[in-house]
C-alpha cells in the first residue's frame, strides 16, 4: 500500500504565475482534502473533494481551485501566485461516510519569489 | 480567529518521564478531537483521537484527556522516548450529521516535543 503520494516534492515559482499540485489517495480512499501549512503554523483546510465535486471549502480565495478525477486522484491549482502562497501543501485522503482519521501525504513545498 | 490553540510552541522532557501536551479550543460545536505527530519532511500521522462523549482515551503509551467544560484537551505520553521527538498537532472537527464526506479538520499551530536521552 503506497499511502498518499504527492508531486512534485518541491516547486519554485514567481509572483503571478500559476501552479498545479497533484495527489494520489491511499488505496481504497475516495475523498481528498487539501491543506496549506505556512511556516510555524498548523495545516489550514483549503477544500475537500468527493465524487469529483468540491464538497467543503475553507477560507481561501477563488485563486485556489481543484479537481478530482474518476480514479480519486486530485489536483490543486493556484492562480496569480502571491508571495504569501509560499507554504507546504498537504493532501489528505479518507473514506467518505466514516468518522475516522485522514491520512496525509508528505506534502509539496512551494516557494513563490 | 484561532479556534484551536496550542500555546506552547516547544517542550523538552527527559527520556522515561511523562510528556504533557496541551490544547484549547473555542468552538463548542467541535465534538471530535485528534492528535497528529509530524516528523520533518513527512506529512502528519494520526496518533490518537477522542470523541466528546468520553473524557479519556488510551492507546499504549498515549492517553488523551478531554475536559469539555474547560474546552481543553491534553496528550500524555508515558514513558517518553527519543523517537517521540516531533511536532504534535491538536485538531478538532464537527462530526457528520448525515452520511457524506468527512468534515474538515481545524488544527492548532503545533508543539515541538524534544525527548532528551
Amino acid at each position: 500500500d503506497a499511502g498518499v503520494t504527492q508531486s512534485p516534492t518541491h516547486l519554485i515559482k514567481t509572483r503571478g504565475q500559476q501552479v498545479t499540485l497533484r495527489c494520489s489517495p491511499k488505496s481504497g480512499h475516495d475523498t481528498v482534502s487539501w491543506y496549506q501549512q505556512a511556516l510555524g503554523q498548523g495545516p489550514q483546510f483549503i477544500f475537500q473533494y468527493y465524487e469529483e465535486e468540491e464538497r467543503q471549502r475553507g477560507n481561501f480565495p477563488d485563486r485556489f481551485s481543484g479537481h478530482q478525477f474518476p480514479n480519486y486522484s486530485s489536483e490543486l491549482n493556484v492562480n496569480a501566485l502571491l508571495l504569501g502562497d509560499s507554504a507546504l501543501y498537504l493532501c489528505a485522503s479518507s473514506l467518505a461516510g466514516r468518522v475516522e482519521t485522514q491520512y496525509f501525504g508528505p506534502g509539496t513545498r512551494l516557494l513563490v519569489l | 480567529d484561532q479556534q484551536v490553540k496550542q500555546n506552547s510552541p516547544s517542550l523538552s522532557v527527559q527520556e522515561g518521564r511523562i510528556s504533557i501536551l496541551n490544547c484549547d479550543y473555542t468552538n463548542s460545536m467541535f465534538d471530535y478531537f485528534l492528535w497528529y505527530k509530524k516528523y520533518p519532511a513527512e506529512g502528519p500521522t494520526f496518533l490518537i483521537s477522542i470523541s466528546s462523549i468520553k473524557d479519556k482515551n488510551e492507546d499504549g503509551r498515549f492517553t488523551v484527556f478531554l475536559n469539555k467544560s474547560a474546552k481543553h484537551l491534553s496528550l500524555h505520553i508515558v514513558p517518553s522516548q527519543p523517537g517521540d521527538s516531533a511536532v504534535y498537532f491538536c485538531a478538532a472537527r464537527i462530526s457528520l450529521i448525515s452520511s457524506g464526506s468527512a468534515r474538515q479538520l481545524t488544527f492548532g499551530s503545533g508543539t515541538q516535543l524534544t525527548v532528551l536521552p
